[in-house]
């Protein structure tokens, strides 16, 4: 297996852009986290997916974002408009069950608004 | 609020032991502990879970006392590429998962 997959590795916009990030899981895996990592607030739970359901997004920051799930295979994370303050590297990762897991995260996306 | 409570960060030289210390206060019965290593630009990496006691893998070992309100990852024999962001990681009674602000560990020559 490839591991998750995530796309674009790095993303540079302007402020007020429309940015949409990628993520492939791992096949198999019935959970789907994404996760922001910045300096000042480290790693962030942002939403989770079980069998491509939303299940806590109490960690979004605020209505600019969404993130859907179509299928299993595929999730996207958006920001729109984008500010400044999104810049951060944005993880993708998967895991078979919640309790007793493992995550596998991807390589992260690098998003920068200027 | 913060579920985990870790050094922000630790040196050690090469092939020295180092162990981590996380508090974790308000960890729920069924709750496990698990531990991750992120490199620079990388994601995280699992590296070992725990429920009680001493669990002990290729990589590390976890030691949780009896209480579980805290747990200490023990890495025997560092070297450099050790370096990392260590992170502590449990489930809450929500099943939130919270993530503590992670234990930078510099590996020194």
């Amino acid at each position: 297996d490839a591991g998750v997959i995530q796309s674009p590795r790095h993303e540079v916009t302007e402020m007020g852009q429309e940015v949409t990030l990628r993520c492939k899981p791992i096949s198999g895996h019935d959970y789907l986290f994404w996760y922001r990592q910045t300096m000042m607030r480290g790693l962030e739970l942002l939403i989770y997916f079980n069998n491509n359901v939303p299940i806590d997004d109490s960690g979004m920051p605020e209505d600019r974002f969404s993130a859907k799930m179509p299928n299993a295979s595929f999730s996207t994370l958006k920001i729109q408009p984008s500010e400044p303050r999104d810049s951060a590297v944005y993880f993708c990762a998967s895991s078979l069950v919640l309790r007793s897991y493992e995550q596998y995260f991807g390589p992260g996306t690098r998003l920068t608004v200027t | 609020l913060a579920k985990t409570t870790q050094p922000i960060s630790m040196d050690s030289y090469e092939g020295q032991e180092v162990n981590i210390t996380c508090s974790h206060n308000n960890i729920a019965t069924n709750d496990y502990i698990t531990w991750y290593q992120q490199f620079p630009s990388q994601g995280p990496r699992f590296i070992i879970q725990g429920y009680k006691t001493k669990v002990t893998n290729e990589v590390a070992s976890l030691f949780i006392p009896a209480d579980r309100k805290s747990s200490t990852l023990s890495l025997p024999r560092v070297s450099l590429s050790d370096t990392a962001v260590y992170y502590c990681l449990v489930m809450n009674r929500d099943d939130k998962i919270i993530f503590g602000k992670g234990t930078r560990l510099h590996i020194l020559p």
